[in-house]
């Protein structure tokens, strides 16, 4: 069985200061994991993947995350928030063994001017 | 490339209707899924299709049913709604079974149940 948890709920920050979205997961097996970003009324999009290679994810405008298989931890990070990064994260795991992914609840980031 | 695909956008529905949402995929996938997200509660998976002529359930299959006869649709049905299925629907769809593969979603189905 597989498992995803979003720490935060809600995430504030100020324009211009960095952003930590944190994300644990279970996983039976060798996991690949996901960060999605979906901006309101839109679909989802992808940030950035992680699939057993470097731990150190570098993704879409400006985001990362680091694969800590000891915390089973993949959380993401960008250095300086921007007005546009104002959206939703989900984080995904997606179990070797089976064809499912499962998504985390969601963390709702704000940005403040 | 129009990538994946929902239609309708947007549809109202009364108690006990029934409708079929669409998804179609351009991308020659192999796998498709029907996901539903309500607020607070991420996505849900649905059911999930590995090919053309095979379907499978999600965490949350009841009141849904899917084919996929042809290998770029994969539809969703209701067969009676009911207001607990008012939400915004996601198909996706990725190449195989590679875990490495990324899901490509569509641009959502927005349904309220009266």
């Amino acid at each position: 069985a597989q498992s995803v948890t979003q720490l935060d709920s809600h995430v504030s920050v100020s324009e211009g200061t960095p952003v930590l979205l944190r994300c644990n997961y279970s996983s039976s097996y060798s996991p690949s994991l996901f960060w999605y970003v979906q901006h309101p009324n839109k679909g989802l999009q992808l940030l950035l993947k992680y699939t057993s290679a470097a731990t150190l994810v570098k993704g879409i405008n400006g985001f990362e995350a680091e694969f800590k298989k000891s915390e089973t931890s993949f959380h993401l990070t960008k250095p300086s928030a921007h007005m546009s990064d104002a959206a939703e994260y989900f984080c995904v795991v997606s179990d070797s063994g089976y064809q499912k992914v499962t998504f985390g609840t969601g963390t709702k980031l704000q940005v403040i001017p | 490339n129009a990538g994946v695909t929902q239609t309708p956008k947007f549809r109202v529905l009364k108690t006990g209707q029934s409708m079929t949402l669409l998804c179609a995929q351009d991308m020659n996938h192999e796998y498709m899924y029907w996901y539903r997200q309500d607020p607070g509660m991420g996505l849900r998976l649905i059911h999930y299709s590995v090919g053309e002529g095979t379907t499978a359930k999600g965490e949350v299959p009841d009141g849904y049913n899917v084919s996929r006869l042809k290998k770029q649709n994969f539809l969703l049905g209701l067969e009676s709604a009911a207001p607990s299925q008012t939400s915004v629907y996601f198909c996706a769809s990725r190449p195989g079974p590679g875990i490495q593969e990324t899901q490509y979603f569509g641009p959502g189905t927005r349904l309220l149940v009266l």
